[in-house]
């Protein structure tokens, strides 16, 4: 299947600051999707985005369609507790199978 | 509660066991996954219904594992003669068909332990 890597893979940062990840795929995407995943949970939406270029924001989050469609970046402001989580980017090429990346664990130190 | 249902969330079988696993997906949904995760990974696709039809199927799907959706609503997955290597969490998401606005929405999995 399809190779999503993430990266990085754990950031450990203090509270307020500012957190930037990102995820690369081997094949061009028209969906990517950003998931925030807590323990002995199922994975949460937080973004969906559908064309290249695209810069969408929910609440402190935003995330971009890499314009080479082969990429997306996922940023959060100003971090707080309760965003430590491990954050997944899903991409689809037909809008069917979404492969997912190995996921990025936030730790927010207050 | 209207999103994603899976039952039961935790699994506890001894080895050659066979176990089921039922997830309801979002009312208006046509479209039913499921994925399996293990521990430190993302969720790796297993297959998907839309309606009752069974689209796709990964190789990940040995001939132990089985899933069905008799009537495009819920759905079961089967695993038969189960093995240490099938310890993980399955996980079930929905979404509508047709539509570029049609992200899954998953439910909290089932973790499903072989001893």
């Amino acid at each position: 299947g399809q190779q999503l890597n993430q990266s990085p893979q754990s950031m450990f940062i203090q509270e307020g600051e500012d957190v930037s990840m990102n995820c690369t795929s081997s094949s061009i995407f028209n969906t990517w999707l950003w998931y925030k995943q807590d323990p002995g949970e199922g994975p949460v939406l937080l973004i969906a985005l559908y064309k290249a270029g695209e810069l969408t924001s929910n609440g402190r989050l935003t995330a971009q369609f890499g314009i080479t469609r082969k990429d997306s970046f996922l940023n959060i402001s100003a971090s707080i507790p309760s965003d430590v989580g491990i954050y997944f980017c899903a991409g689809s090429n037909t809008g069917n199978q979404f492969y997912f990346g190995t996921g990025t664990s936030l730790t927010v130190i207050p | 509660d209207t999103g994603v249902s899976q039952d039961p969330r935790h699994k506890i079988t001894k080895r050659g066991q066979n176990v089921t696993f039922r997830c309801d997906p979002i009312s208006e949904h046509n479209r039913l996954y499921w994925y399996r995760q293990t521990l430190g990974q993302g969720p790796e696709f297993l297959t998907y219904f839309q309606n009752e039809a069974q689209l796709e199927k990964s190789r990940l799907l040995s001939d132990r594992f089985s899933a069905e959706r008799p009537k495009g609503s819920f759905s079961t997955l089967e695993i038969q003669r189960t093995e240490q290597g099938d310890s993980a969490m399955y996980l079930c998401a929905s979404s509508l068909a047709g539509g570029y606005n049609s992200p899954l929405h998953f439910g909290n999995g089932t973790r499903l332990t072989v001893t």
